[in-house]
């Protein structure tokens, strides 16, 4: 697609409940990423996908949360029994070339704004 | 290991003053860096990067950053604020070899009439 896409755009769960995020990344963007943006915070790395490479993971803040990538495009943020603590925005970017991913910048989705009540 | 600092996390300047956002990195290896920018209600966008090409970079809306290796610094300025630039202003910093991008807290830029 054109853009970053991300759905829900915004999400209201009871606490204890699981939820399921989605994105769909820029056509051909090898690199997946998910991070949190908090309240009056900056953005926390959550987890990257690269091609066909295991996923870096090490942002992941408990084992609640998961993510999969499907065919190298969509992928699915899962947070399993959610928590007050989640409530925040979760972005996803992608980006270009696998011989220079670190240097082209994001494009990043508009995020989905959870809210654990 | 990386990680980036932004001094201020919030600046107040006039409209046409000068726009100074300061940011600091530390990283293990070579960086990119990177300015993004956030407009109130929608998502973050890349302003800018620093990719070893050249140490003055230009960047959309008039932004440029200067990356000073010896200050471990990537300082985001405009000479000319307009009222459209209020904004929150992240600087980033990535490994050579690695995708996965480290943010700063944020900078919230507000510009007074």
């Amino acid at each position: 697609g054109a853009g970053v896409s991300q759905s829900p755009s915004n999400k209201v769960t009871e606490k204890g409940k699981d939820v399921e995020l989605r994105c769909d990344p820029i056509s051909g963007h090898t690199a997946l990423y998910w991070y949190r943006q908090s309240l009056g915070q900056g953005l926390e790395f959550l987890i990257y996908f690269q091609g066909n490479s295991a996923p870096d993971k090490s942002g992941l803040p408990s084992d609640r949360f998961s993510a999969e990538r499907t065919g190298g495009s969509v992928s699915t943020l899962t947070i399993q029994r959610t928590q007050q603590e989640d409530s925040a925005v979760y972005l996803c970017a992608s980006s270009s070339d696998r011989a220079s991913v670190g240097g082209l910048g994001y494009t990043f989705g508009s995020g989905t704004r959870l809210t654990v009540v | 290991a990386q990680s980036v600092t932004q001094l201020g996390s919030h600046v107040s300047v006039s409209e046409g003053a000068l726009v100074l956002l300061r940011c600091n990195y530390s990283s293990s290896v070579p960086p990119y860096l990177f300015w993004y920018v956030q407009y109130p209600n929608q998502g973050l966008q890349l302003l800018l990067k620093y990719t070893s090409a050249a140490t003055l970079v230009k960047g959309i809306n008039g932004f440029e950053a200067e990356f000073k290796k010896s200050e471990t610094s990537f300082h985001l300025t405009k000479p000319s604020a307009h009222m459209s630039d209020a904004a929150e202003y992240f600087c980033a910093v990535s490994g050579s070899n690695a995708g996965k991008s480290t943010f700063g807290d944020g900078t919230t830029l507000t510009v007074k009439p």
